[in-house]
């Protein structure tokens, strides 16, 4: 079955910088792969996906990039804020059926 | 606002209990998932419902079990509680076509 690996398992860059989180999965045949952000103490919340027949999806500070042949996608996030501070879940999804497989999440911390 | 509603908020109870743990799913969703997220820890997938049908499983313990109901709300039981039990329970909705999922705001169980 699908698995995702997700790193790094923390990642502190300083206000201003940008941040990169990558994820790896091993079935070839998932064609849908979502970020998820968490505050501390609060539900998962969708912030970019992008699907297979896409190789890279922007909204404002936030982009994903998706290599098919590596079988890896990314996320940029560029000019970070203080706000950005929050656990970050990759997933992907096999088309057979309608779950996520989830990375183990990626703790962004954003030094002032 | 996801449109996912989840109740109770916080529930505490002693080991040995069972509890009923809540979800409405957004207009239109047919699906409900079920998660659950320990302390400082990643999303561990528990059981999918589809349209009142069990469509996947996770790692779910046999003391736990779930439902949907024909208006497509859902509920999880856990029982015979341990103190490990004690994490937050989310429950996750989305359509049938769709891969996208959308979480509610969580039940903090904590078992003492």
């Amino acid at each position: 079955g699908e698995n995702v690996e997700q790193h790094p398992s923390t990642l502190s860059v300083q206000e201003g910088d940008s941040a990169v989180i990558k994820c790896t999965y091993s079935d070839s045949a998932s064609n849908y792969f979502p970020w998820y952000k968490q505050e501390l103490g609060k539900r998962p919340q969708l912030i970019i996906d992008i699907r297979s027949n896409v190789g890279e999806k922007k909204d404002q500070r936030i982009a994903v990039t998706l290599n098919k042949t590596a079988k890896h996608f990314s996320l940029h996030i560029t000019e970070t804020q203080p706000e950005d501070s929050a656990v970050y879940f990759c997933a992907a999804s096999p088309p057979s059926n309608y779950q996520l497989i989830w990375g183990a999440g990626t703790k962004l911390i954003i030094k002032p | 606002d996801s449109g996912v509603t989840q109740t109770p908020k916080h529930l505490i109870t002693a080991t040995g209990q069972r509890v009923t743990l809540r979800c409405s799913p957004r207009s239109g969703d047919l699906s409900v998932y079920w998660y659950q997220q320990s302390l400082d820890q990643g999303l561990q997938f528990l059981i999918q419902y589809y349209n009142g049908e069990e469509r996947a499983k996770g790692n779910i313990l046999e003391r736990f079990s779930a439902q949907q109901f024909p208006d497509l709300h859902s509920e999880l039981n856990l029982s015979s509680l341990e103190l490990g039990d004690s994490a937050l329970y989310f429950c996750a909705s989305g359509g049938g076509a769709a891969y996208e999922q959308y979480f509610g705001p969580g039940t903090r169980l904590t078992v003492t």
